[in-house]
């Protein structure tokens, strides 16, 4: 069972956007932890998306935009592509220095 | 460009002790946390634990009680040892990296672990 709480999955059409949530708690991101997020396709490793609130490593394109209040956290897409089809996950750490993930959420592009 | 290899330990049978390594090349292993992460069919990803360069660790409190992991500075190695496995631990196992607290920059490709009798 994940820490951090995602919505199994969400989807759009291509052009329109939609978010996936990531709800933790007063020992996690409501601590003040970051939270980050990652895409991850079938067969691949991870892939870092936004770092921190809204850190976009280079080569991500800025339809990905993150956001983080109280103990919750968000990743927003925008403009969605066939290719933003993937998992994708949050993760922060807790008051125990433990490295926490999210249940994850499966983006289905229509 | 740092990358990370794991090693590929296969089949597995119930009861033995899974020994993986992660060897980092192309760049310094200092100042970075390094992880064990893995993924069981069908299922999200999960922290087994991590070590610094300092060699302090952090393990799930899940499998605390079977699992140890080490660096061995002068190889560039990162190892991970989880006994007494069973198929509940057939997954893909991830090496990565990141800075300390903050969000994982490199990963290794994974190894799929499967426990069968």
């Amino acid at each position: 069972q994940s820490v951090l709480t995602q919505p199994p999955s969400v989807s759009g059409a291509p052009g329109q956007g939609v978010t996936i949530s990531c709800t933790g708690s007063s020992s996690n991101i409501g601590a003040g932890y970051a939270v980050h997020w990652y895409q991850h396709l079938p067969g691949t490793a991870p892939k870092l998306l936004i770092s921190g609130h809204n850190n976009r490593p280079s080569g991500v394109p800025d339809r990905f935009s993150g956001s983080k209040s109280g103990t919750s956290a968000s990743l927003a897409i925008t403009g969605l592509q066939a290719e933003d089809e993937a998992h994708y996950y949050c993760q922060s750490f807790d008051s125990g220095l433990r490295l926490v993930f999210g249940s994850g959420t499966k983006v289905t592009v229509l | 460009q740092v990358q990370l290899r794991e090693s590929d330990p296969g089949l597995m049978k119930p009861s033995e002790t899974l020994s993986l390594t992660c060897t980092v090349s192309g760049g310094s292993i200092n100042y970075y946390h390094y992880y064990w992460i893995r993924q069981p069919p069908g299922k999200g990803l999960e922290s087994i634990g991590y070590i610094s360069y300092s060699g302090s660790t952090n393990y799930n409190p899940s499998l605390v009680s079977r699992v140890t992991i080490s660096i061995d500075m002068s190889k560039n190695q990162i190892s991970l040892r989880l006994s007494y496995v069973t198929a509940a631990d057939t997954a893909v196992y991830y090496c990565a990296r990141g800075f300390p607290y903050s969000s994982i920059d490199s990963w290794g490709q994974g190894t799929l672990v499967t426990v069968s009798s």
